[in-house]
Formats: C-alpha cells, structure tokens, sequence
C-alpha cells in the first residue's frame, strides 16, 4: 500500500513570512500532483512534476521532486493571506496504475 | 476554462436508498474518475473509467456501487443501497489523455449524507 506522508499537519504563519511543506513516501511515483482545496470544494490541481530533482516555479510557490521521486516539497515566499486552504499532494503509482494516492495534507493559515 | 461539473452539490438520502451522483467531465477528455473523501480524512480512490468501461477499482468501490456514461457527456457514480458509511464528499475526475503522467481535474464535488 503507497502511502504519502504530509508535514506539518497543521501551519499558522504571519503574512509576508516564507514556509516549506512537505510531502514524503518510500514508495517510488512515477507523478506527483499538487493541489489546493478550500472547505467543500474539490482539489484545484496547482503543478504536476513528472522528472527525480523537477522544480517548477508558479509565481511565489516552488515545488520539487525528490532524486529518487519519493517525496516532493513546496516553498512559498512572502505567503499572502490569500494562500490560506489545504494544500494535498497526490501520487500516480507506478506500473500502470491510472490512480492518484493522496496525502492527508497541510492546512496553512496565513495571518495578515 | 473548462471544467468538471457535478450535480448535485448536496443529496441526502436515507439509508437503504439508491443515489445517482451526476458528472460532466471536461468535453475532450477521455480518462474518467470517481473519488471520495469522508470528513476529515485523505481524498481516497474509488474508480477509473476509460473507453466505456472500468479500467480500475479499489476495494471500497464493491458491488453496491457502479459507474456508467449513459451518452457522451455525463458520466455516473450509482450507489445501489446506500449505508450510514457512504457519507463523504465524492469528487468526480477527468483527465486529458491516457499516459502516464497524465493530470486530473476534480469537480466540486457532491455531498452525501445518508441518515
């Protein structure tokens, strides 16, 4: 059974203030998915990284896939209120499987 | 932007009832799923759909539970009868093309609620 590990749980921050979050398996993924889901919603896909070592840019998050594809981060520089929500990170198994495993997730809360 | 649609956002049945959750996946995508995520725990697998059949299951998707694409457009989760356990958000995924690293888009999502 793949299972994706989220850290921390749970993240209260001040506006302006940078954080990591992390998301860790020992299982290998051949994708890894991270998404962004507020209360009663479902999950808005955020970037995709496919390639051990990828880092992707979108404006103020950075996200990167581990060497070995078992774990991924995502760092936010100068967080905004407006990056409050749960952030999930999901992995698409290897060998053929078309399912996403998904993490319990971190759910920030930025103060301004 | 296109997007995954689903109805209803909320249906509440009693127990023993059969429920239709109702889906339009994005109009050129060709991989369909049906996910499920019950109060305060993961976003969990349910089914995958490809080419007018399954492609996938877990073992929470028994045979209580089907899937169908009556026509071109909407794409279907059935619970036959439903139990106290089956209430949770089901989120509903379409994605682009069948390759490996292929992304999925998730609906809003419908509520359950079986009482």
């Amino acid at each position: 059974t793949q299972l994706l590990e989220q850290s921390p749980q749970f993240l209260s921050i001040q506006e302006g203030e940078n954080l990591t979050v992390y998301c860790n398996s020992s299982s290998v993924f051949s994708s890894l998915q991270w998404y962004r889901q507020e209360p009663g919603e479902g999950p808005v896909l955020l970037v995709t990284v496919v390639t051990g070592g990828e880092v992707k840019k979108l404006k103020r998050l950075t996200f990167q896939f581990g060497d070995a594809r078992k774990d991924s981060s995502l760092h936010i520089t100068a967080a905004q209120p407006g990056d409050t929500g749960l952030y999930l990170c999901a992995g698409m198994t290897q060998g053929g499987s078309e399912k996403l495993v998904f993490g319990k997730g971190t759910k920030l809360t930025v103060n301004p | 932007e296109p997007e995954v649609t689903q109805t209803p956002s909320h249906q509440v049945t009693q127990m023993g009832q059969e429920v239709i959750l109702r889906c339009v996946p994005i109009s050129n995508h060709l991989y369909f799923y049906w996910y499920r995520q019950i109060l305060g725990q993961k976003v969990e697998f349910l089914v995958s759909f490809y080419n007018n059949e399954i492609s996938e299951k877990s073992e929470i998707f028994d045979d209580q539970f089907s899937v169908e694409r009556p026509d071109g457009s909407n794409f279907t989760l059935k619970i036959r009868s439903t139990k106290l356990e089956d209430s949770a958000m089901y989120f509903c995924a379409s994605s682009p093309r069948r390759r490996r690293h292929t992304e999925a888009f998730f609906g809003q999502g419908t509520r359950l609620t079986v009482v």
